[in-house]
């Protein structure tokens, strides 16, 4: 049972946009900045999103993320096949002075 | 170019210990906040420890406090976890982490390195 909650699967049309959802708590999102993670099958998680809105240098703008009080959500617009990966949530929760992640939604661009 | 490079994994008997090590290079390690992160076989990512730079502060999951050591060589570049009585719900593979600098998110990640207790 993971800290922060994420749909398992969301899947969309090549070309469309989807939205991720991450559920937690005023001790971890409502007090922390949110990461999104993007893992492509056998490989390391790559960053896509850092304090809440930030894109590294290198990740398209089609990549967005927003946060509004204990949720944050992670934009992907123009779908393409290669988006086709788990994508996770990541924060810091205060009380338990540990990170934490959600549990993973798997994209599926149909 | 940023490197992570994680060693040390393999198969150990529940109660066993392990050492594992992360090789960085390329950016100024002793500057850098430093997390383990692990993920098992087909399931998520889940944190398991934190250093802050300097060596002052560490941090662990509740799962592994206790059993697990976060350490680092700034001299060296390198990041390290022991793992002592490992149990089979530690299998996994186990990911180094750098932190962005001065903010929140990992922005670097090695390979990882696969992590097997069994009899």
């Amino acid at each position: 049972q993971s800290v922060l909650t994420q749909p398992p699967s969301v899947s969309a049309a090549p070309g469309q946009k989807v939205t991720i959802s991450c559920s937690g708590s005023s001790s971890n999102i409502g007090d922390n900045y949110v990461s999104w993670y993007q893992q492509l099958p056998g490989t390391a998680p790559k960053l896509l999103i850092y304090e809440n809105n930030k894109r590294p240098s290198g990740i398209p703008v089609r990549f967005s993320g927003s946060k509004s009080g204990t949720s944050a959500t992670l934009g992907i617009t123009g779908l393409q096949t290669g988006d086709e990966a788990d994508y996770y949530c990541g924060t810091w929760d205060s009380s338990l002075s540990a990170g934490v992640f959600g549990g993973g939604t798997k994209l599926t661009v149909l | 170019e940023v490197q992570l490079v994680e060693s040390g994994g393999g198969l150990v008997q529940p109660g066993g210990s392990l050492r594992l090590s992360c090789a960085a290079s390329g950016f100024t390690f002793s500057s850098y906040w430093m997390h383990w992160v692990r993920q098992a076989p087909g399931k998520g990512l889940v944190w398991v420890s934190g250093i802050f730079s300097d060596e002052s502060t560490t941090t662990y999951a509740d799962s592994v406090k206790g059993r697990f050591t976060i350490s680092r060589d700034n001299a060296k570049n390198r990041l390290y976890l022991q793992m002592n009585s490992l149990r089979a719900e530690d299998t996994a593979v186990y990911y180094c982490a750098r932190v962005v600098f001065g903010g929140s998110g990992f922005d670097s990640w090695g390979q990882g390195t696969l992590v097997t207790v069994s009899s």
